[in-house]
């Protein structure tokens, strides 16, 4: 089946990019689905952050989209997440996950990956 | 786009009953029927629980029941066991083409 696995450095400084890697096994990245960054701070809830499609097709969450960019790597089946500009708001446990596609809509999350805990800090 | 609503916490006693609201608008929970469920233990990723308002995913207790009502969604657990007890996250597709997750529900087995 499916498994994703979250990779990148867990230690980003204030002002600079978070750069996130989701490797997809058991499955091709080209699949019918959407492919998901969430997040959630210590403590705190879940926060979806972006999709992307196979095509490079992308949505992003409007209080993020700003300082997000999603992208995928077909040759890889890989997809990335680059968050600019963070702060220590942007500390938290970032997740990959598949988005169940149905026509014109995703609806809902499965599986996800373990998880990767990113701080930022000087 | 702002969180759905849910409870910050409800709690049971062993064998009874509970349910979760969420909340939300027309834009998202009222407007579809694209509503998710997700269990998540200390530490671990969130697990799937029910998709599409009320429908179990395979390996999922049928102690675990979802519906809705106009812009209010709901997941039941029966039979309150002390593995159900963990944090509750309700999720949305809207109007927008983006998702949204509710705020999140600690759930207690007294």
């Amino acid at each position: 089946q499916v498994q994703l696995q979250e990779s990148g450095p867990g230690l980003v400084k204030p002002s600079g990019t978070l750069s996130l890697t989701c490797a997809v096994s058991g499955g091709s990245i080209s699949s019918s689905n959407w492919w998901s960054w969430v997040r959630q701070p210590p403590g705190k809830g879940l926060e979806w952050i972006g999709e992307i499609y196979h095509s490079g097709s992308t949505n992003y969450n409007p209080s993020l989209k700003s300082r997000v960019t999603i992208s995928v790597d077909k040759s890889k089946n890989q997809f990335s997440l680059k968050l600019s500009s963070v702060t220590a708001a942007d500390t938290a446990v970032y997740y990959c996950a598949r988005g169940n596609v149905v026509p014109a809509a995703v609806n809902w999350f499965d599986p996800w990956g373990q998880g990767t805990l990113v701080t930022v800090s000087s | 786009q702002s969180a759905l609503t849910q409870p910050a916490s409800v709690s049971g006693s062993p064998g009874q009953s509970i349910t979760i609201s969420c909340t939300g608008t027309s834009s998202d929970v009222g407007g579809y029927n694209y509503v998710s469920w997700y269990q998540q233990h200390p530490g671990k990723a969130p697990k799937l629980m029910i998709y599409d308002v009320s429908n179990r995913p395979s390996g999922v207790s049928n102690r675990f029941s979802g519906s809705k009502s106009g812009n209010t969604a709901s997941l039941t657990i029966s039979g309150l066991q002390a593995e159900d007890e963990a944090d509750y996250y309700c999720s949305s597709y809207t109007s927008s083409s983006t998702q949204v997750f509710g705020t999140g529900t600690k759930v207690t087995v007294l």
